[in-house]
């Protein structure tokens, strides 16, 4: 089994909400990444969390707050949007982190903020 | 220069035919290599990894890689209307959690 799930698959939000994107895998993956994609252009990461740990923040700005309450979850909780950060949100896990390994993704979260 | 460089598209392929999606990348450490492939408004999904040079083949996919020109391709034979997506390269160097994309190549195949 290979697959990753994210609830909710669409989300419209006004920029005073809080909302939460969520990411699940039973794979036993120790690697976990949160994306970001805009149409026509590749997948942007934005965190990546190892062994539940955050290891990489690519400078994303603090309205957005990654968490990983345990090796099967990820949450990334939004607050304060902006328009400009309407896009596919892609969850993704990998076996373990720091050696060359194959990133499953999600289905993604059209997110739309108004 | 940047790190994985794909030829954007679109490629028109005639039904049947053989569809040739290429990418080369610049840093010599890279050691993994993906092709994903993308259909408007969904998720990258996997369809080959390769890791030593030489060919991979799976079934209708063949993935080309030559560490020394340090490029790698991606072959699909007999090219049908449901291989029309966005294929993204991507690399992975030794140690870093992080995989690296290409901008895409848009393949388009002509019923």
């Amino acid at each position: 089994d290979t697959e990753v799930t994210q609830t909710p698959k669409h989300l419209v939000m006004g920029m005073t909400n809080k909302k939460s994107l969520k990411c699940e895998q039973h794979m036993g993956h120790r690697a976990m990444y949160w994306y970001k994609q805009k149409a026509k252009k590749p997948p942007e990461l934005m965190f990546v969390y190892s062994y539940e740990k955050l290891s990489i923040n690519e400078s994303v700005p603090s309205r957005f707050s990654p968490e990983c309450p345990n090796s099967s979850l990820l949450n990334l909780h939004l607050h304060a949007l902006q328009p400009e950060d309407s896009a596919l949100y892609l969850c993704a896990s990998s076996q373990d982190p720091g050696y060359p390994e194959t990133q499953y993704f999600g289905p993604g979260t059209r997110l739309l903020v108004l | 220069q940047k790190e994985v460089e794909q030829n954007s598209g679109p490629l028109s392929v005639p039904e049947g035919a053989i569809a040739s999606l290429n990418c080369t990348y610049s840093d010599r450490g890279s050691q993994s290599f993906f092709w994903y492939r993308q259909y408007s408004g969904k998720s990258p999904e996997l369809i080959m990894s390769i890791y030593s040079n030489g060919d991979k083949e799976d079934g209708r996919f063949t993935a080309q890689l030559n560490k020394a020109s340090q490029y790698v391709s991606l072959l699909i034979r007999d090219s049908q209307p449901s291989d029309s997506a966005t294929y993204l390269c991507a690399v992975i160097r030794v140690g870093d959690d992080k995989i690296i994309f290409g901008k895409g190549t848009r393949l388009h195949i002509l019923p």
